[in-house]
């Protein structure tokens, strides 16, 4: 699976948007970009995925770019409970494969 | 519709005793994976299986680690003759086809004195 990139941290005042980038330059065309979070103690939760185009679901929304080789996952109106670590990773499609968590960016939400 | 279920939450084993950490996965799901949570690091995948069988192993450590998702009943990690440095959480995951969204479990927090 192709390598991903982000940044360490960072935060966001609650209310706001959240934009966590990650750089996914290697990525196959047959690879999906996934983000999962994971909130202190719990296990990871699940956001959103896509392949090229554009995704939004009731937790969040996905921009890939047009060349595949970076995203942004935006989290439209950041609380305090969306405080985590963010795992963007990539993985092939219609394998049955694993998932390979890098490091993830630390999203801090400010009151 | 529940949620992947692990237990125990927590586990508190001796060194050179056995570790059974349970997981039942989501309903309808019928692929599981075990993922392990060494401190201050990420999560590492070690092993997928899909009723009865073993599709990828390749994350388990050679020896002492088994897993097994029998036809009835929970899958199960099992770790035979603990070591300190086996103290990490243990998640696991599921889902209803090996190419859709992994659902965790809060995962099994194991200590070893």
């Amino acid at each position: 699976d192709a390598k991903t990139t982000q940044p360490t941290s960072m935060d966001c005042a609650e209310g706001r948007a959240a934009n966590l980038p990650c750089n996914h330059s290697t990525i196959s065309g047959n690879e999906y970009v996934y983000w999962y979070r994971q909130i202190h103690s719990q296990g990871p939760q699940y956001i959103i995925h896509g392949l090229k185009n554009n995704e939004t679901n009731e937790m969040a929304s996905l921009i890939i770019t047009e060349d595949r080789k970076s995203s942004t996952l935006i989290l439209p109106h950041a609380t305090l409970r969306d405080t985590a670590v963010y795992y963007c990773i990539v993985r092939v499609t219609g394998a049955n494969s694993k998932l390979t968590f890098g490091k993830g960016i630390t999203l801090s939400v400010r009151p | 519709n529940a949620g992947v279920m692990q237990n125990p939450r927590h586990l508190v084993r001796r060194r050179g005793q056995e570790a059974r950490l349970r997981c039942s996965p989501m309903k309808g799901h019928s692929h599981v994976y075990w993922y392990r949570q060494l401190p201050e690091e990420g999560l590492k995948f070690m092993v997928y299986l899909q009723k009865e069988n073993i599709i990828d192993e390749s994350g388990m450590p050679k020896e002492r680690f088994s897993a097994e998702f029998p036809k009835e009943g929970p899958s199960i990690l099992r770790i035979q003759q603990v070591v300190r440095g086996d103290s990490a959480a243990y998640f696991c995951a599921s889902s209803p086809k090996g190419e859709q969204p992994q659902h965790f479990g809060d995962g099994t927090r194991l200590s070893i004195l």
